[in-house]
């Protein structure tokens, strides 16, 4: 089946630092990519809708400047959080579909744990 | 008002038992699509089942079926034969809108399966 790759897995990083987060489909083309935060024995939320060669759709609450979302090809998507504070500590996770694809078929990263000091 | 309600925190079974994940859903869309994921400790999002809101049967797959009561609007994930590896978290997740059209998911806050020995 399809795999999503997502790395880092871990990343700690002093608070004001930026981190990148790459979202890739390995053997397939997708061109929407979904960015999920998930908090400690919570649920995960959407934070934004990521379409290749568009802006990122966000949804509400979530900051457009401080995680910048760039779907720049078929089968890369980054997440950058800027100037992080250790609120931004959480687990991000991607997904990927395809279009023309039912949802049954929609796969996700394995996530990276981000601790901001 | 929340679009997905699982209302177990936690469960236990016994190893080789059947156990009942229970999720009721909310919308108004007459197209939708019903998921269930399984969340191990490492964070990965495995895709265990799906339902569609025009499905005339129940779906399965290998030892998870889903009990789709349209009426209550419930979606309830029944997983035969528990298997230690079962132990992780699961969470219920609803699409609203046809599948070629929107792939966002709305997730419940999950529940946490123990298979007991």
């Amino acid at each position: 089946g399809a795999v999503v790759s997502q790395h880092p897995s871990r990343v700690i990083c002093k608070s004001g630092t930026s981190v990148k987060i790459e979202c890739r489909s390995l053997d397939f083309q997708a061109t929407t990519m979904f960015w999920y935060r998930q908090f400690p024995k919570q649920s995960l939320m959407l934070m934004a809708t990521s379409n290749e060669g568009s802006k990122a759709t966000y949804e509400q609450g979530v900051e457009k400047d401080k995680f910048l979302i760039n779907h720049a090809s078929l089968t890369l998507s980054t997440l950058t959080v800027t100037s992080a504070h250790p609120e931004d500590s959480s687990f991000y996770i991607c997904s990927a579909a395809v279009g023309g694809v039912t949802n049954e078929k929609l796969f996700f990263g394995s996530g990276t744990q981000l601790s901001v000091l | 008002a929340q679009k997905i309600t699982q209302t177990q925190p936690g469960m236990f079974v016994q190893e080789k038992e059947a156990v009942t994940l229970d999720c009721t859903y909310d919308t108004s869309d007459p197209s939708y699509g019903l998921f269930w994921y399984k969340q191990p400790s490492s964070g990965e999002m495995i895709f265990l089942i799906y339902q569609g809101s025009y499905d005339q049967q129940n779906a399965t797959e290998g030892r998870y079926s889903l009990n789709f009561q349209k009426a209550r609007k419930s979606a309830n994930l029944v997983i035969s034969a528990s298997q230690l590896g079962d132990s992780a978290m699961y969470f219920c997740a609803m699409r609203e809108g046809p599948g070629d059209s929107s792939y966002k998911l709305i997730f419940g806050s999950g529940t946490r399966l123990l298979v007991r020995p």
